[in-house]
């Protein structure tokens, strides 16, 4: 049973950085899992934000970045914004054609 | 533009079925892989089954292995998705999602419900 974990939650101040991140219980995040970001506000459907590890979805601003830090994947926001509050998804392509969300990570920015 | 527009979704009796289905417009729908990803309330994302472009190859994670159908019909640009003995834990929001590059979700609908509840 494959685990994707995220920090259940995270808190910045307005105008930092913060960086989330995306592991796997038993291995190494690489390239190889095509890790992809979305975020979701309350009530409505998530969004696309980075996709094959750290290109950004259009429209995205390049406040957003992505990339592999270490073992896991990461999603850098700079120049937090209060509308950045959000729930943060990240999601692992496995090679047997399925996928596995992390448990999300709720951001404050306050 | 890409659109998404879930339907089916209700409160349905353990051990009861639904079809949910997914009308998609705006892009050439036989070329993509298209997905289910499911939320609990107040959970996470969960994703639940894929479907190939040319329907040929289907994926299920295995909470729903041998219990959910997903299918397509092209002609229709509509994807389906066939539940079967229903769960409690089955309770969701159920979002059809569009396959991009590089294995990622890049169009979400806006999602149904689905209630099991007696």
């Amino acid at each position: 049973q494959t685990v994707v974990t995220q920090e259940p939650s995270f808190s910045v101040s307005p105008g930092g950085t913060v960086t989330l991140t995306c592991g796997l219980s038993s291995g190494s995040v690489s390239a190889s899992y095509y890790p992809s970001w979305y975020r979701q506000t309350p009530g409505q459907a998530p969004r696309t934000l980075i996709y094959n590890a750290n290109t950004r979805s259009s429209g995205v601003p390049d406040r957003f970045s992505g990339s592999i830090l270490g073992n896991k994947a990461a999603l850098t926001i700079t120049g937090a914004q209060a509308d950045d509050e959000s729930d943060y998804y990240c999601v692992l392509y496995m090679s047997t054609g399925t996928w596995v969300f992390g448990g999300g990570t709720k951001l404050t920015v306050l | 533009e890409v659109q998404l527009v879930e339907s089916g979704g209700g409160l349905i009796q353990p051990g009861g079925s639904l079809r949910l289905s997914c009308a998609a417009s705006g892009f050439s729908f036989s070329t993509y892989a298209i997905s289910w990803v499911r939320q609990a309330p107040g959970k996470g994302l969960e994703w639940v089954s894929t479907i190939s472009g040319s329907g040929g190859d289907t994926y299920y994670a295995d909470s729903v292995r041998g219990r959910f159908t997903i299918s397509r019909d092209n002609s229709k640009t509509t994807l389906y998705l066939q539940m079967n003995g229903l769960r409690a834990e089955d309770t969701a929001i159920y979002y059809c999602v569009k396959k991009g590059v590089a294995a990622s979700f890049d169009y979400w609908g806006q999602g149904t419900l689905v209630t099991v509840s007696s």
